[in-house]
């Protein structure tokens, strides 16, 4: 089961911010926090991960809550092409095979 | 550019004909593994590989197999396909001695098996 819980669905007006929730109250010590998407049917693309601090690469940005029990992705400026489902996950590639077990995703839409 | 290459894209095949999925990374990657996605039940890991010569079982190997016999390739084998492997499934790869948490996707391959 995945350890992650975010909204099924979420909206974003076009150059705004979209701020993307994700709840991981199980989060263990060693796991960090991946986000990744995935635009229609294609291959999921990594966006960015973190353990601790907040993070931000060309993409998006990452804050972690303190307790590191939520996080979250924050797509500057949408553009049509940032929609797509957005997966949360929480784990480790190092244990488990490097299982990152995905779950159902927020499916964002960037409206013009 | 670095890529993963799934082939191929889309089959439609028949209950037991054997068929194989082949994957192809050209990043150097030593970790490889197979993933199944269909809806409601997300992605699942069919098969992992460490490095050349090691596989293992992720959560749903039943029906399938794999070899490493090269470093970039990892073809998945359905040696008798069933209607319930008719799914959307993915390769992925990743540097194995760095936790960049990136994986690698390959485009996918969309099996329908009659």
């Amino acid at each position: 089961d995945a350890k992650t819980t975010q909204p099924p669905s979420m909206d974003c007006a076009e150059g705004r911010a979209a701020n993307l929730p994700c709840n991981h109250s199980t989060i263990s010590g060693n796991e960090y926090v991946y986000w990744y998407r995935q635009i229609h049917s294609q291959g999921p693309q990594y966006i960015i991960h973190g353990l601790k601090n907040n993070e931000t690469n060309e993409m998006a940005s990452l804050i972690i809550t303190e307790d590191r029990k939520s996080s979250t992705l924050i797509l500057p400026h949408a553009t049509l092409r940032d929609t797509a489902v957005y997966y949360c996950i929480v784990g480790s590639l190092y244990n488990q095979g490097g299982k990152l077990i995905f779950g159902q995703g927020t499916e964002l839409s960037v409206k013009p | 550019e670095a890529q993963v290459t799934q082939n191929p894209r889309y089959l439609i095949t028949v209950t037991g004909k054997k068929l194989t999925v082949t994957c192809s990374q050209n990043m150097n990657h030593e970790y490889m593994s197979w993933y199944r996605q269909d809806p409601g039940l997300g992605l699942r890991q069919i098969y992992y590989s460490m490095n050349v010569e090691v596989t293992d079982k992720g959560d749903v190997p039943e029906g399938y197999k794999v070899s490493r016999k090269e470093k970039r390739n990892f073809p998945l084998i359905l040696e008798s396909p069933s209607p319930n492997q008719t799914s959307l499934y993915f390769c992925a790869s990743r540097r194995l001695l760095r936790n960049t948490g990136e994986l690698f996707f390959g485009e996918g391959s969309r099996l329908t098996v009659l």
